[in-house]
């Protein structure tokens, strides 16, 4: 049974990078059969997708975060992670990291899921 | 605010049959491209409902079905219980975007 949880401080300073990883189990990463995605949702508020990325390092970004955000993977770890940087307040919410079954034909998105979530994990921007 | 559109409330009382709306654009549901809900439960995280527009994970009850049609898609549930009392989201990719997006959210309230 596939398994997600995500680790990282639960606390950043205004301005300083937010570091998350996304440890996986039941599953390998490497298999080529999914992307990996991070999903943020501000106290209170709905779901914002912040990026997804391929085991080979391919990746797609929220346009609105895009110049912030970098999401990389670790295959002997099995686990991926996500940097936000120049953090404000606005940024404060649960973040959870998700299976994405993203699949595409000749360019075109076909499949866009987000099938397996972890439990996510609250960062607070404060000072 | 959301390229997306969910009401931000509907209710129904046990056994009823309540509809949630998505409405979108010509660049994401109105593109063609399919409409995914999700259930999150208080405190929990979202679990995926209904994929590809119409399709049930395996676990779902068959209480719950989606359409598409034009630049929107709808959630249905029927025989209402209690438990379905979450945050229901709809999710699609948009092509001005160059990325998914999340509906902002319908709150289900079993009177």
């Amino acid at each position: 049974q596939l398994q997600l949880q995500e680790s990282g401080p639960g606390l950043v300073k205004p301005s300083e990078t937010l570091s998350l990883s996304c440890a996986v189990s039941g599953g390998s990463i490497s298999s080529g059969t999914h992307y990996w995605g991070w999903i943020r949702q501000p106290p209170g508020k709905g779901l914002e997708w912040i990026g997804s990325m391929y085991y080979s390092g391919r990746t797609y970004y929220n346009s609105s975060l895009k110049s912030r955000v970098t999401i990389s993977v670790d295959t002997s770890k099995n686990q991926f992670s996500l940097k936000l940087s120049s953090v404000t307040a606005a940024d404060t919410a649960v973040y959870y990291c998700a299976r994405h079954d993203l699949t595409m034909i000749r360019g075109v998105v076909k499949d866009n899921w987000f099938d397996t979530w972890g439990q996510g994990t609250l960062v607070t921007v404060s000072s | 605010q959301s390229v997306l559109t969910q009401p931000p409330s509907v209710s129904g009382a046990p056994g009823q049959r309540v509809t949630i709306s998505c409405t979108g654009s010509s660049s994401n549901i109105g593109a063609g491209y399919d409409v995914q809900w999700y259930q999150q439960l208080p405190g929990t995280a979202p679990k995926l409902l209904i994929y590809g527009s119409i399709n049930r994970p395996s676990g779902v009850p068959d209480r719950f079905s989606g359409s598409k049609s034009g630049t929107s898609a709808s959630l249905a549930i029927t025989g209402l219980q209690a438990e379905d009392e979450a945050d229901y989201y709809c999710q699609s990719y948009d092509s001005s975007l160059s990325g998914s997006l999340f509906g902002g959210g319908t709150k289900l309230t079993v009177l």
